[in-house]
């Protein structure tokens, strides 16, 4: 177990509608970064947050957005939902500085948008 | 841009026979690589990573990989599998500094009695 937990695990949402992801960084773990595993695909960036700010975005529109907040936990916003929205959203935390370390994954969040 | 090719989908293998799972990145700096595992309807754990020194890594679970700074590779590689390792694997790769992992499409092993 990594110490990162993500809420909800499964969601159903209907097109148009919107969503926030929750994910519970590790312990001592400063960066949080989203990805989307569509469906027999790899895992694809959407953006990383370090210290409260965000510092790096993949090709993902602007309705998806994100927080992290002062304990390095953090959210993903995703509005006006569409059906190839429907993934697997992975968070990983890291802790990046002087000393860095792995990519750490939580569960992640079923979405489905029907 | 980086990226990764994992050159298999799929790889089927009969309990306790070896394995080996392909990778190849192109990236024009140096790159840290990772393996990744993820069983249904899980996460994904590291296998194994390389960020520098011996090319031959070795892992969690019994498995190993080689890293091949000419041929731009990174092939996961087992003795002998078990029902398991049966999984998707994936292949990654991202620069130094705080910078996004990139991975591959993944390889799905699946391990036959």
């Amino acid at each position: 177990e990594t110490g990162v937990t993500q809420s909800p695990t499964h969601l159903i949402k209907t097109r148009g509608q919107q969503v926030t992801l929750r994910c519970s960084s590790q312990s001592g773990h400063n960066t949080v970064s989203w990805y989307q595993q569509a469906l027999g695909q790899g895992p694809q960036f959407i953006f990383q947050y370090y210290r409260e700010e965000e510092n790096g975005r993949g090709n993902f529109p602007p309705r998806f957005s994100g927080l992290q907040f002062p304990n390095y936990s953090s959210e993903l916003n995703v509005n006006a939902l569409e059906l190839d929205d429907s993934a697997l959203y992975l968070c990983a935390s890291s802790l990046e500085g002087i000393r860095n370390t792995e990519a750490f994954f939580g569960q992640g969040t079923r979405l489905t948008v029907v | 841009a980086q990226s990764v090719t994992q050159l298999d989908s799929q790889v089927p293998v009969f309990e306790e026979a070896p394995v080996e799972l392909r990778c190849n990145y192109s990236s024009s700096v140096s790159v840290y690589l990772f393996w990744y595992v993820q069983y249904p309807n899980q996460g994904l754990q590291l296998l194994l990573k390389y960020l520098s020194g011996s090319t031959l890594v070795k892992g969690i679970n019994g498995f190993e990989a080689e890293f091949n700074k000419s041929q731009t590779s990174f092939h996961l590689r087992k003795p002998s599998v078990h029902i398991s390792d049966t999984a998707e694997y994936f292949c990654a790769v991202r620069n130094s500094g705080n910078t996004p992992l990139v991975f591959g499409k993944g390889t799905r092993l699946s391990v036959i009695a």
